[in-house]
């Protein structure tokens, strides 16, 4: 089966920054994303990595290492916005998605 | 409407009631699923549909039937449910399978089975 793993909580202060990171071990690999999730509403699309490296979108930056099996979502200049769970899920050899369980960062002021 | 829609919100059924979830989506995808969130554990996805052919039946219980009736309509059919079943409820939309396009999400439907 597939195993991704990522810390269950974060705490940081408004205007911090924090990294969560993601490991997985899967069958195969076809790209890698992250999703921010508020309670009680869908997740959405945050990023997506395929190759090695780093991809920045405004705050929100996200770096993949696949011969590592590990990536980070970096959030910059936190927001109280920004409290959520974030999702990383990778796509395996027969593009279907796996999630890990979350990461629920709480920002405070 | 736009997006991805589901209703109802939420859902309370006895182990006896047969309900269905719906979900809509309106972006012109040609590839839905259904995922199921319990509390606390990772999103497990539960069936795959793309052209309206279901391509992936993630060894989901037979009292989970799912419905797609076309491209912009998915349905989970409910029967004879469990306590453990209760759970958020997530359809998802994108574009095909098998490229970098990201699946867009509804609201979900929170299910509790008493």
């Amino acid at each position: 089966g597939q195993n991704i793993d990522q810390p269950t909580e974060m705490t940081a202060t408004e205007g911090a920054i924090v990294q969560i990171n993601c490991t997985y071990q899967t069958s195969g690999f076809n790209g890698l994303f992250w999703y921010q999730q508020h309670a009680g509403e869908a997740p959405t699309f945050l990023s997506y990595n395929v190759l090695d490296g780093l991809e920045e979108k405004g705050r929100f930056s996200s770096f993949l290492s696949r011969s590592k099996g590990y990536s980070y979502l970096l959030l910059k200049e936190l927001q109280m916005k920004d409290s959520a769970s974030y999702l990383c899920a990778v796509r395996d050899s027969d593009y279907k998605l796996s999630f890990g369980a979350g990461t629920t960062v709480t920002v405070r002021a | 409407e736009t997006g991805v829609t589901q209703t109802p919100r939420h859902l309370v059924m006895g182990m006896t009631n047969k309900k269905s979830l719906k979900c809509e989506q309106h972006l012109g995808h040609n590839a839905m699923y259904w995922y199921k969130q319990s509390a606390k554990k990772p999103l497990e996805l539960m069936f795959v549909y793309n052209f309206k052919e279901q391509t992936e039946n993630n060894s989901v219980p037979s009292r989970f039937s799912p419905e797609c009736p076309n491209s912009s309509h998915l349905f989970l059919h409910l029967h004879t449910l469990q306590p453990e079943d209760s759970a958020l409820y997530l359809c998802a939309s994108s574009q095909d399978l098998g490229t970098s396009d990201e699946q867009f999400f509804g609201p979900g439907t929170r299910l509790t089975v008493l």
